[in-house]
């Protein structure tokens, strides 16, 4: 089981391109989440998606946008990127129907927009 | 707002005991996670309270008092490979979570 995948891993963007970064949970989960992480902060949520048809917005949404066909996948596109979304992207699943409901996190996408 | 506080970093010696704080003023409360996260990799799942008390889970424990917004994480028995990040979040009335800056644990032999 691979649990989530991410893709690329890591990635240098020139300012006002287009970019998506990939991701694929195997574990059936219902809710999935894209954070961002930089130095000295905490993980900021930018759009999140509680089951497959529903997204909402997180913490830091401008500039990014999702969508969720289906259960399993959960692209974050960026449409015209610049240099402050420079930084470590995780995506990140967790089952909302039962216990904790921890996360679960794929490897991050490295993304450098110069 | 909301607001989680952590130490930025903190240094144990192997085979010692370590307490890291955890500090929280959120809207509502639907429990607080402790995850953990080496350089470079992604953070995984290490603990969950909700109820007030004490969770042990091997060489970690997980503290709760909900009446006074604070959380600790027990490390015991440290080991080199426990040099890593560890990230307190609290899930708010909205059902999403609140993350700290993270806790940025050395250890030395």
């Amino acid at each position: 089981i691979a649990g989530i995948t991410q893709a690329p891993t890591s990635q240098i963007l020139a300012a006002g391109r287009r970019m998506t970064l990939r991701c694929t949970q195997d574990m059936r989960h219902n809710a999935m989440y894209w954070y961002r992480q930089d130095l000295g902060l905490g993980l900021r949520l930018i759009h999140y998606s509680n089951t497959a048809g529903t997204t909402g917005k997180g913490e830091v949404p401008d500039g990014y946008s999702v969508s969720r066909a289906n259960t399993d996948d959960f692209p974050l596109t960026l449409a015209s990127a610049v240099p402050s979304q420079t930084s470590v992207y995780f995506c990140a699943s967790s089952d909302l129907a039962g216990g904790p409901g921890e996360l679960f996190f794929g490897e991050g996408s490295r993304l450098t927009v110069l | 707002g909301q607001n989680i506080d952590q130490p930025t970093e903190m240094t144990a010696t192997e085979g010692a005991i370590v307490q890291i704080n955890c500090t929280y003023q959120t809207s509502g409360f639907n429990g607080l996670f402790w995850y953990q996260q080496h350089a470079g990799e992604a953070p995984t799942f290490l603990s969950y309270n909700v109820l007030d008390g004490l969770e042990e889970k091997g060489r970690f424990s997980s503290f709760l008092s909900r009446s006074k917004g604070y959380s600790y994480l027990l490390l015991k028995e440290l080991q080199m490979k426990d040099s890593a990040s560890y990230l307190c979040a609290v899930r708010d009335s909205n059902y999403q979570l609140i993350w700290g800056a993270g806790t940025k644990l050395i250890i030395k032999p």
